[in-house]
């Protein structure tokens, strides 16, 4: 039962565009939502959360949009750089179940030259 | 100030054997977890530590796997008889907030 989808595995992007990551979930008891980036041989890191009660957060070049009635959210990056090619991973997180995030299976970002 | 540190990064096992991974969580930080991510695979939670409360063991996959806490800082997870498909790589993350995790760089595991 994947809770969380990530139905693109990758994603090329030419810099200076925009980036659109997509993410959807099943489970109504998410509260938040966050991105997370993951660079190789690293651990991933936080990028972005959005409340399930908003329906945008932005923070600099990242912005994430939560459409609840259709259970969606997307990550844009604007513009993108090179160093944003890492893998990114949605995760939707319910506080009635020890606060652990349930991770979506990733989508691989390569912004080129 | 140290993120989280976990060791070893690399771990090659032979079938049956036991092994231990170690996390060292962020000073300060009250949750700690573990999660694994398979190839191909999303992060799958494992286990969750709070404080001095009982865990929450609801994501271990089988009972060959366990882990402990001590002195609510350094964490370990304990796979017995490890198997192939133990194969992944482990991910220890801290939180003070229950929201934003910190995440180790990870173990590498495999097993032959």
């Amino acid at each position: 039962d994947q809770q969380v989808k990530q139905n693109s595995p990758s994603l090329s992007v030419q810099e200076g565009r925009i980036s659109i990551l997509n993410c959807d979930y099943t489970n109504s008891m998410f509260d938040y939502f966050l991105w997370y980036k993951k660079y190789p041989a690293e651990g991933p890191t936080f990028l972005i959360s959005i409340s399930s009660i908003k329906d945008k957060n932005e923070d600099g070049r990242f912005t994430v949009f939560l459409n609840k009635s259709a259970k969606h959210l997307s990550l844009h990056i604007v513009p993108s750089q090179p160093g944003d090619s890492a893998v990114y991973f949605c995760a939707g997180r319910n506080t009635g179940t020890a606060s652990k995030l349930t991770f979506g299976t990733g989508t691989r970002l390569q912004v080129t030259l | 100030g140290a993120g989280v540190s976990q060791s070893p990064s690399n771990k090659v096992t032979e079938k049956g054997k036991d092994v231990e991974l170690r996390c060292d969580p962020i000073s300060g930080h009250t949750a700690l977890y573990w999660y694994r991510q398979s190839l191909g695979q999303g992060l799958e939670f494992l286990i969750y530590f709070q404080g001095n409360s009982a865990p929450d063991k609801s994501g271990l996959p089988s009972d060959r796997f366990s882990a402990e806490r001590t002195g609510g800082s350094v964490s370990t997870l304990t796979i017995q008889r490890t198997q192939q498909e133990d194969s992944a790589v482990y991910l220890c993350a801290s939180t003070r907030t229950n929201l934003e995790q910190f995440f180790g760089p990870g173990t590498r595991l495999t097993v032959l």
